[in-house]
């Protein structure tokens, strides 16, 4: 068990420019979740797979967010023409599955959009 | 919606002290989860609470859930100063069919003096 991984760390980029970030779950977690916290408050769901399936979008997701998750294993969030207020980190967690387990969180990728 | 309110947003107590951290959520949740998260870090799984009147214990931290008062409690004792850090409660919310998700408060930081 490796723990959560989250590339990159930081990113810091021109308002307007495209982003990408990943994210590896643990091994054999079928849950995969993403998360935005900002500075002061707490992490606000963004969305959330099951296997490759994304089965559900916040309404904070606006069309200039994308996530997949190919084959069910890592995960990508896309940010096009990015904003000032897309500065933010950003979280991703997995789960076995069920609600007993509790999500393991990676590290993040803090977003600086400039 | 599910709102949860965290008080008090900040605490700073002195070393050897006791306190409480209260976490009201709106909606019927049956389970919830407290979170601890040191600055510039992940969070880290503390507690997994799964039933009305559950009560868990690690160490100097002790939490509790009522379902029926959709209050959960994070209860100190004789505070060290390696547990300043914030806290987050995160209830679980159906949001439908098998999807689930956790909602966080805003967190508790807490500040712990020799």
């Amino acid at each position: 068990d490796t723990g959560v991984s989250q590339n990159p760390r930081h990113k810091i980029t021109k308002r307007g420019q495209n982003v990408t970030f990943r994210c590896d779950p643990i091994s054999e977690h079928n849950r995969l979740y993403w998360y935005r916290q900002t500075l002061g408050q707490g992490p606000e769901f963004l969305t959330y797979f099951q296997n490759e399936a994304q089965l559900e979008k916040s309404r904070l997701l606006s069309d200039r967010f994308s996530a997949e998750r190919p084959k069910g294993s890592f995960s990508t969030l896309e940010i096009q023409r990015t904003e000032q207020g897309d500065s933010a980190m950003y979280l991703c967690a997995s789960t076995p599955g069920g609600v007993r387990s509790p999500l393991h969180f990676g590290n993040g990728t803090r977003l600086t959009v400039t | 919606e599910l709102k949860v309110e965290q008080n008090p947003l900040f605490l700073s107590m002195q070393e050897g002290k006791n306190y409480t951290i209260y976490c009201n959520y709106s909606t019927t949740s049956d389970r919830l989860y407290w979170y601890r998260q040191d600055p510039g870090k992940s969070l880290e799984s503390l507690f997994v609470l799964l039933s009305n009147g559950a009560v868990k214990q690690e160490g100097r931290l002790m939490a509790s859930l009522d379902t029926k008062a959709r209050l959960s409690t994070l209860h100190i004792t004789a505070a060290v100063h390696d547990l300043s850090a914030t806290y987050f409660c995160a209830p679980l919310l159906n949001s439908g069919g098998s999807n689930y998700k956790l909602t966080f408060g805003k967190g508790t930081l807490l500040t712990v003096n020799p």
